[in-house]
């Protein structure tokens, strides 16, 4: 079984303020995706990344990056420079590359970015 | 390209009644699921279509909810009776292929069971 563990509910910080969610994963699949979504108040997921279980390169995209770590089973997720449009719930989810296909997500963490 | 469509928006009802949420997933996406999502959880996969047919349904309550895919593209969910624990947001999600790993998310239907 697959299991996502987000383990910070909510981090309030102050604009322009750096900030990295965690993101523990468990598989007993050699080859998987992982991915982090991003839901604003409208609701609807967007999403922000996926790693295949082979590629460990970082990653950055503007102000984001990511850093997987398969030694500690973690992706987490940096916001540099947080911004009030960055308040969201995000999630972090995986899915296996045999059996059930679907994404298992875990259960997000709020963040709320003050002025 | 259009996204993956859900209606309604919101949905009030009272315990014991029924309800049906409908989604239309991206054209010529094959695969579609329904998740619920409660309030302060991550979602939870319900059910899985491949076409018409079922890929995963363990996950569904299968003495009060139901879904359908008749012909392959849209498909509804139902609830019948709701439970006040039904109380939650019902997000459709598409993708290509079953072997693909993008899914397309709707808005989703907040359900309130009162």
């Amino acid at each position: 079984a697959q299991k996502v563990t987000q383990a910070q509910t909510e981090i309030s910080v102050v604009e322009k303020e750096d900030v990295t969610l965690d993101c523990v994963y468990e598989t007993r699949d050699t080859t998987y995706y992982l991915f982090w979504y991003k839901q604003p108040p409208s609701g609807e997921l967007v999403f922000l990344i996926r790693r295949n279980s082979f590629d460990e390169q970082n990653e950055i995209s503007g102000r984001y990056s990511w850093n997987f770590q398969k030694s500690t089973s973690s992706f987490n997720f940096t916001i540099t420079a947080s911004q009030v449009v960055d308040s969201a719930v995000y999630f972090c989810a995986l899915i296996m590359d045999t059996g059930r296909r679907a994404l298992t997500f875990g259960s997000g963490t709020r963040l709320q970015v003050q002025p | 390209e259009a996204g993956v469509a859900q209606s309604p928006r919101y949905k009030i009802i009272e315990k014991r009644q029924s309800v049906a949420f409908w989604c239309n997933p991206i054209s010529g996406h094959a695969t579609l699921y329904w998740y619920q999502q409660i309030l302060g959880q991550g979602p939870k996969l319900l059910i899985q279509f491949q076409n018409n047919g079922v890929v995963d349904d363990s996950q569904l309550p299968k003495d009060r909810f139901s879904a359908e895919r008749l012909k392959g593209v849209d498909s509804t969910l139902k609830i019948q009776p709701a439970k006040l624990e039904d109380s939650a947001v019902y997000l459709c999600a598409s993708s290509l292929e079953v072997v693909d790993v993008e899914l397309f998310f709707g808005s989703g239907t907040q359900l309130s069971v009162l």
